[in-house]
């Protein structure tokens, strides 16, 4: 059974919008959460971060957001650019292991 | 560039050959992480070590494959009697102690005929 769903396999955004990413988990035990992104051929790139002790992080375009009672997160970018076209991965830590979603397969249209 | 490395980058065998993959960690991380990934899948975990302790294996990681990390740098995984359902990117990371935020290198593509 999944631990951690991205239940959207594809979202497309126009450039200069708000392209919102989310995921949702069911192990109240994860106390970190992260997003990566990935584009062909490469591995995953590290984005965000946050604890479950917080509620949101930002960093530059990109803040995170944390719904520990509804076992939610979110991914906020903006504005969005073309380069953020990727795959982009939710993944929650216990014990030091990271699991991950399937992903959500970003366009960013012109 | 001191980011995580991994050779080869591709690898085509044959159904029973025995292939081995390694990976070079950043410097100072002295955690190291190997993972599968299939096509529309996210990465899964399949063992860690700690310096050159393997500290935790999944129930993915079949007798077949076996992993190292003798000086506590850089890491191997062999795959002894290749299968078909074997063919998948096989990721390595690396990170500090303490630290979540894992560092992946670009990957090694093996696929199995």
């Amino acid at each position: 059974d999944q631990q951690v769903k991205q239940n959207s396999p594809s979202l497309s955004v126009q450039e200069g919008r708000i392209s919102i990413l989310n995921c949702d988990y069911t192990n109240s035990m994860f106390d970190y959460f992260l997003w990566y992104k990935k584009y062909p051929a490469e591995g995953p790139t590290f984005l965000i971060s946050i604890s479950s002790i917080k509620d949101k992080n930002e960093d530059g375009r990109f803040t995170v957001f944390l719904n520990k009672s509804a076992k939610h997160l979110s991914l906020h970018i903006v504005p969005s650019q073309p380069g953020d076209s990727a795959v982009y991965f939710c993944a929650a830590s216990e014990n030091d292991k990271i699991i991950f979603g399937k992903g959500t397969r970003l366009h960013i249209l012109p | 560039d001191t980011g995580v490395s991994q050779d080869p980058r591709h690898k085509i065998t044959k159904r029973g050959q025995n292939v081995t993959f390694r990976c070079d960690p950043i410097s100072e991380h002295n955690r190291l992480y190997w993972y599968r990934q299939t096509l529309g899948q996210g990465p899964e975990f399949l063992t860690y070590f700690q310096n050159e302790a393997q500290l935790e294996k999944s129930r993915l990681l079949s007798d077949r494959f076996s992993a190292e990390r003798p000086k506590g740098s850089f890491s191997t995984l062999e795959i002894q009697r290749t299968e078909q359902g074997d063919s998948a990117m096989y990721l390595c990371a690396s990170s500090r102690d303490f630290y979540n935020e894992q560092f992946f290198g670009p990957g090694t593509r093996l696929t199995v005929l």
